[in-house]
């Protein structure tokens, strides 16, 4: 069974950079999966970040594609996640995930999520 | 604003059925897009709880079923349990986004 697990700081003061790593085990990140980024603001709904595939493919949400960079380590089997000038409007609990399924990019799902950690922007 | 819209609350006593509704448009699950469903219980992450429309992960009890008409999707639950008292999230692919949409989400109250 497939487990993530992000890791990262829980504190990012204002205008700096959120850096989020999550480590995949149970399998191997080269495995044809894409993994993604959702993150939910404490009381309030879940919002796409991002997706890579483990060749380095990213597709990005365009409300965040100027400020976001993802990557992925094979060696490490993890993949990052690299969130520049922040604000107060990006604290949220920050997941991982596998997105899964059909070989039809636009039918896949969520079928894996890490726990999830809380990012504050804050001074 | 969420793309997918969702209604803020659904209510049900126990062994009752309720149903969780999932409204989108021809660039999401009017254009033919898979929707899926996520439970989240309090404090903890989403869980797959329906993918590709109508499809059930291993584990996941046959009380809970999906259905897909139109530019809307519907979650239902029958034989209600004070365990599935949580968030319900749909989520879809959108074109105009170039990925992924989720719906604002549906918190449920077992009476």
């Amino acid at each position: 069974q497939v487990q993530l697990q992000e890791s990262g700081p829980g504190l990012v003061k204002p205008s700096g950079t959120l850096s989020l790593t999550c480590a995949v085990s149970g399998g191997s990140i080269g495995s044809g999966s894409w993994w993604s980024w959702v993150r939910q603001p404490p009381g309030k709904g879940l919002e796409w970040i991002g997706d890579i595939y483990h060749r380095g493919i990213t597709n990005y949400n365009p409300s965040l594609r100027s400020r976001l960079t993802m990557s992925v380590d094979k060696s490490k089997n993890q993949f990052s996640l690299k969130l520049n000038s922040v604000t107060a409007a990006d604290t949220a609990f920050y997941y991982c995930a596998r997105l899964y399924g059909s070989t039809d990019f636009n039918k896949k799902h969520f079928d894996y999520w890490g726990h999830g950690t809380l990012v504050t922007v804050s001074s | 604003q969420s793309v997918l819209t969702q209604p803020p609350s659904v209510s049900g006593a126990p062994g009752q059925r309720v149903t969780f509704s999932c409204t989108g448009n021809s660039a999401n699950i009017g254009a033919g897009y898979d929707v899926h469903w996520y439970q989240q219980l309090p404090g903890t992450a989403p869980k797959l709880l329906i993918y590709g429309d109508i499809n059930r992960p291993s584990g996941v009890p046959d009380r809970f079923s999906g259905s897909k008409s139109g530019t809307s999707a519907s979650l239902a639950i029958t034989g209600l349990q004070a365990e599935d008292e949580a968030d319900y999230y749909c989520q879809s692919y959108d074109s105009s986004l170039s990925g992924w949409v989720f719906g604002g989400g549906t918190k449920l109250t077992v009476l």
